[in-house]
Protein backbone atom coordinates (compact mmCIF):
# COMPACT_ATOMS: atom_id res chain seq x y z
CA UNK A 1 0.00 0.00 0.00
CA UNK A 2 0.75 3.52 -0.49
CA UNK A 3 2.39 5.11 2.31
CA UNK A 4 4.26 8.61 3.61
CA UNK A 5 6.71 8.38 6.45
CA UNK A 6 8.24 11.26 8.48
CA UNK A 7 10.85 9.66 10.59
CA UNK A 8 10.93 12.75 13.02
CA UNK A 9 7.79 12.63 15.36
CA UNK A 10 9.09 15.59 17.90
CA UNK A 11 11.84 18.40 17.12
CA UNK A 12 13.03 20.61 19.26
CA UNK A 13 14.89 23.45 18.31
CA UNK A 14 16.24 27.21 19.60
CA UNK A 15 15.01 30.31 17.61
CA UNK A 16 17.70 30.47 14.47
CA UNK A 17 18.28 27.18 14.64
CA UNK A 18 18.29 25.41 11.15
CA UNK A 19 15.45 23.05 10.17
CA UNK A 20 14.78 20.17 8.32
CA UNK A 21 12.08 17.68 8.67
CA UNK A 22 11.86 14.02 6.76
CA UNK A 23 9.24 12.69 4.56
CA UNK A 24 9.63 9.82 2.41
CA UNK A 25 6.67 8.36 0.40
CA UNK A 26 6.26 4.64 -1.49
CA UNK A 27 4.17 5.56 -4.39
CA UNK A 28 6.23 5.40 -7.86
CA UNK A 29 3.92 7.25 -10.01
CA UNK A 30 3.37 10.92 -11.13
CA UNK A 31 4.04 12.84 -7.77
CA UNK A 32 2.16 15.72 -6.21
CA UNK A 33 3.66 16.34 -3.03
CA UNK A 34 2.64 18.54 -0.10
CA UNK A 35 3.46 20.28 3.38
CA UNK A 36 0.79 21.17 5.35
CA UNK A 37 1.19 22.95 8.67
CA UNK A 38 -1.34 22.86 12.05
CA UNK A 39 -0.52 26.13 14.14
CA UNK A 40 -1.33 25.52 17.51
CA UNK A 41 -5.61 26.65 17.58
CA UNK A 42 -5.70 26.64 13.91
CA UNK A 43 -6.92 24.73 11.39
CA UNK A 44 -4.87 22.76 9.09
CA UNK A 45 -3.14 24.74 6.42
CA UNK A 46 -1.09 24.49 2.98
CA UNK A 47 2.55 25.21 3.26
CA UNK A 48 3.86 24.49 0.05
CA UNK A 49 3.43 22.06 -2.82
CA UNK A 50 5.23 20.84 -5.63
CA UNK A 51 3.74 19.46 -9.29
CA UNK A 52 6.28 19.66 -11.59
CA UNK A 53 9.23 21.68 -12.43
CA UNK A 54 11.75 22.80 -10.60
CA UNK A 55 12.43 20.15 -7.52
CA UNK A 56 12.76 23.05 -5.20
CA UNK A 57 9.73 24.59 -4.30
CA UNK A 58 9.41 27.57 -1.77
CA UNK A 59 6.56 28.38 0.65
CA UNK A 60 5.22 30.39 2.68
CA UNK A 61 6.80 31.75 5.77
CA UNK A 62 10.39 31.23 4.48
CA UNK A 63 9.94 27.64 4.66
CA UNK A 64 11.74 25.60 1.07
CA UNK A 65 11.13 21.79 -0.18
CA UNK A 66 13.00 20.29 -2.23
CA UNK A 67 11.74 16.95 -4.26
CA UNK A 68 14.28 14.27 -4.78
CA UNK A 69 12.89 11.69 -7.52
CA UNK A 70 15.55 9.26 -6.66
CA UNK A 71 15.21 9.02 -2.98
CA UNK A 72 11.58 9.18 -2.75
CA UNK A 73 11.92 12.33 -0.61
CA UNK A 74 10.25 15.71 -0.30
CA UNK A 75 12.08 17.01 2.95
CA UNK A 76 10.89 20.43 4.37
CA UNK A 77 13.64 23.24 5.40
CA UNK A 78 14.09 26.61 6.90
CA UNK A 79 17.64 28.36 7.14
CA UNK A 80 16.71 30.08 11.02
CA UNK A 81 13.04 29.16 12.34
CA UNK A 82 11.46 31.50 14.76
CA UNK A 83 9.13 30.83 17.76
CA UNK A 84 6.00 31.22 15.73
CA UNK A 85 6.80 28.34 13.32
CA UNK A 86 6.09 26.05 16.62
CA UNK A 87 3.25 23.72 14.70
CA UNK A 88 2.68 20.35 13.69
CA UNK A 89 4.07 19.45 10.18
CA UNK A 90 2.25 16.72 7.89
CA UNK A 91 3.87 15.75 4.40
CA UNK A 92 1.28 14.63 1.82
CA UNK A 93 0.80 12.52 -1.45
CA UNK A 94 -2.37 11.99 -3.60
CA UNK A 95 -2.42 8.40 -4.95
CA UNK A 96 -4.94 6.81 -7.05
CA UNK A 97 -8.54 6.37 -5.76
CA UNK A 98 -11.52 4.57 -7.51
CA UNK A 99 -11.83 7.79 -10.18
CA UNK A 100 -9.60 10.44 -9.36
CA UNK A 101 -6.77 10.73 -6.24
CA UNK A 102 -6.58 11.07 -2.86
CA UNK A 103 -4.22 12.15 -0.41
CA UNK A 104 -2.71 10.51 1.91
CA UNK A 105 -0.82 12.17 4.87
CA UNK A 106 2.27 11.13 6.91
CA UNK A 107 2.08 10.83 10.79
CA UNK A 108 3.08 14.24 11.37
CA UNK A 109 6.42 15.82 13.50
CA UNK A 110 5.73 18.31 16.38
CA UNK A 111 8.24 21.49 16.21
CA UNK A 112 8.69 23.00 19.17
CA UNK A 113 10.97 26.42 19.22
CA UNK A 114 12.04 27.83 22.06
CA UNK A 115 13.17 31.10 22.46
CA UNK B 1 -18.04 32.50 6.30
CA UNK B 2 -16.47 31.40 2.84
CA UNK B 3 -14.67 28.45 4.97
CA UNK B 4 -15.38 24.95 5.50
CA UNK B 5 -17.47 24.74 8.98
CA UNK B 6 -17.57 21.44 11.48
CA UNK B 7 -20.60 21.15 13.97
CA UNK B 8 -20.29 20.43 16.76
CA UNK B 9 -16.60 21.69 17.46
CA UNK B 10 -17.51 19.26 20.62
CA UNK B 11 -19.08 16.13 21.60
CA UNK B 12 -19.08 13.99 23.97
CA UNK B 13 -21.20 10.74 24.47
CA UNK B 14 -21.70 7.50 26.18
CA UNK B 15 -20.26 4.06 25.06
CA UNK B 16 -22.73 2.43 22.89
CA UNK B 17 -24.40 5.57 21.52
CA UNK B 18 -24.53 6.93 17.97
CA UNK B 19 -23.35 10.25 17.37
CA UNK B 20 -23.57 12.33 13.79
CA UNK B 21 -20.95 15.01 12.65
CA UNK B 22 -21.51 17.48 10.30
CA UNK B 23 -19.58 19.26 7.47
CA UNK B 24 -20.56 22.47 5.35
CA UNK B 25 -18.19 22.47 2.61
CA UNK B 26 -16.70 25.33 0.60
CA UNK B 27 -19.61 26.44 -2.26
CA UNK B 28 -18.49 24.98 -5.33
CA UNK B 29 -16.10 22.70 -3.82
CA UNK B 30 -16.44 19.17 -5.31
CA UNK B 31 -14.32 16.58 -3.41
CA UNK B 32 -14.99 16.47 0.48
CA UNK B 33 -12.92 14.25 2.60
CA UNK B 34 -12.91 12.78 6.10
CA UNK B 35 -10.10 12.36 8.66
CA UNK B 36 -9.89 10.91 11.89
CA UNK B 37 -6.86 11.92 14.30
CA UNK B 38 -6.22 10.68 16.94
CA UNK B 39 -3.84 11.95 20.16
CA UNK B 40 -0.52 12.47 18.95
CA UNK B 41 -1.19 10.37 15.83
CA UNK B 42 -1.53 11.90 12.07
CA UNK B 43 -4.65 11.74 9.62
CA UNK B 44 -6.21 8.77 8.74
CA UNK B 45 -8.23 8.76 6.00
CA UNK B 46 -11.88 7.68 6.23
CA UNK B 47 -13.44 8.47 3.25
CA UNK B 48 -13.85 10.47 -0.01
CA UNK B 49 -16.72 11.83 -2.02
CA UNK B 50 -15.76 13.70 -5.82
CA UNK B 51 -19.26 14.78 -7.11
CA UNK B 52 -21.59 12.49 -7.89
CA UNK B 53 -19.04 9.70 -8.03
CA UNK B 54 -19.22 6.79 -6.12
CA UNK B 55 -17.61 7.61 -2.97
CA UNK B 56 -14.45 5.67 -1.54
CA UNK B 57 -15.04 4.02 1.14
CA UNK B 58 -11.72 2.19 1.72
CA UNK B 59 -10.47 3.99 5.23
CA UNK B 60 -13.59 3.43 7.16
CA UNK B 61 -12.36 1.73 10.52
CA UNK B 62 -15.73 -0.57 10.46
CA UNK B 63 -19.22 -0.90 9.41
CA UNK B 64 -20.11 1.24 12.52
CA UNK B 65 -19.10 3.96 10.45
CA UNK B 66 -21.05 5.61 7.87
CA UNK B 67 -21.21 8.78 5.53
CA UNK B 68 -23.49 10.57 3.04
CA UNK B 69 -23.11 13.42 0.65
CA UNK B 70 -25.47 14.55 -1.60
CA UNK B 71 -23.84 16.20 -5.18
CA UNK B 72 -21.87 19.30 -3.48
CA UNK B 73 -23.64 20.19 -0.51
CA UNK B 74 -23.34 19.05 3.20
CA UNK B 75 -21.62 15.47 4.14
CA UNK B 76 -22.46 14.00 7.41
CA UNK B 77 -20.41 11.10 9.34
CA UNK B 78 -22.40 8.99 11.57
CA UNK B 79 -20.70 6.73 14.20
CA UNK B 80 -22.72 3.90 15.62
CA UNK B 81 -22.23 2.07 18.91
CA UNK B 82 -19.50 4.47 19.70
CA UNK B 83 -16.73 2.69 21.45
CA UNK B 84 -14.12 4.57 23.49
CA UNK B 85 -11.14 3.91 20.76
CA UNK B 86 -13.38 6.27 18.52
CA UNK B 87 -12.84 9.41 20.76
CA UNK B 88 -10.37 11.41 18.28
CA UNK B 89 -11.00 14.40 16.32
CA UNK B 90 -12.76 14.30 13.23
CA UNK B 91 -11.87 16.55 10.41
CA UNK B 92 -13.49 17.66 6.96
CA UNK B 93 -11.44 19.32 4.02
CA UNK B 94 -12.73 20.25 0.44
CA UNK B 95 -11.02 20.93 -2.49
CA UNK B 96 -12.26 22.50 -5.77
CA UNK B 97 -11.18 19.62 -8.01
CA UNK B 98 -9.80 16.25 -7.71
CA UNK B 99 -7.24 15.26 -5.12
CA UNK B 100 -3.62 17.29 -6.23
CA UNK B 101 -5.60 20.19 -5.08
CA UNK B 102 -5.00 21.63 -2.30
CA UNK B 103 -6.98 21.00 0.48
CA UNK B 104 -9.13 23.32 2.73
CA UNK B 105 -9.89 22.09 6.44
CA UNK B 106 -12.16 22.45 8.89
CA UNK B 107 -11.60 23.37 12.44
CA UNK B 108 -12.64 19.56 13.08
CA UNK B 109 -15.25 18.31 15.77
CA UNK B 110 -13.86 16.73 18.94
CA UNK B 111 -15.46 13.51 20.00
CA UNK B 112 -14.97 11.96 23.32
CA UNK B 113 -16.42 8.40 24.39
CA UNK B 114 -16.78 8.13 27.49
Amino acid sequence: AQSVSQHNHHVILSEAASLELGCNYSYGGTVNLFWYVQYPGQHLQLLLKYFSGDPLVKGIKGFEAEFIKSKFSFNLRKPSVQWSDTAEYFCAVPVPSYNTDKLIFGTGTRLQVFP
Amino acid sequence: GAGVSQSPSNKVTEKGKDVELRCDPISGHTALYWYRQRLGQGLEFLIYFQGNSAPDKSGLPSDRFSAERTGESVSTLTIQRTQQEDSAVYLCATTPGGGADTQYFGPGTRLTVL
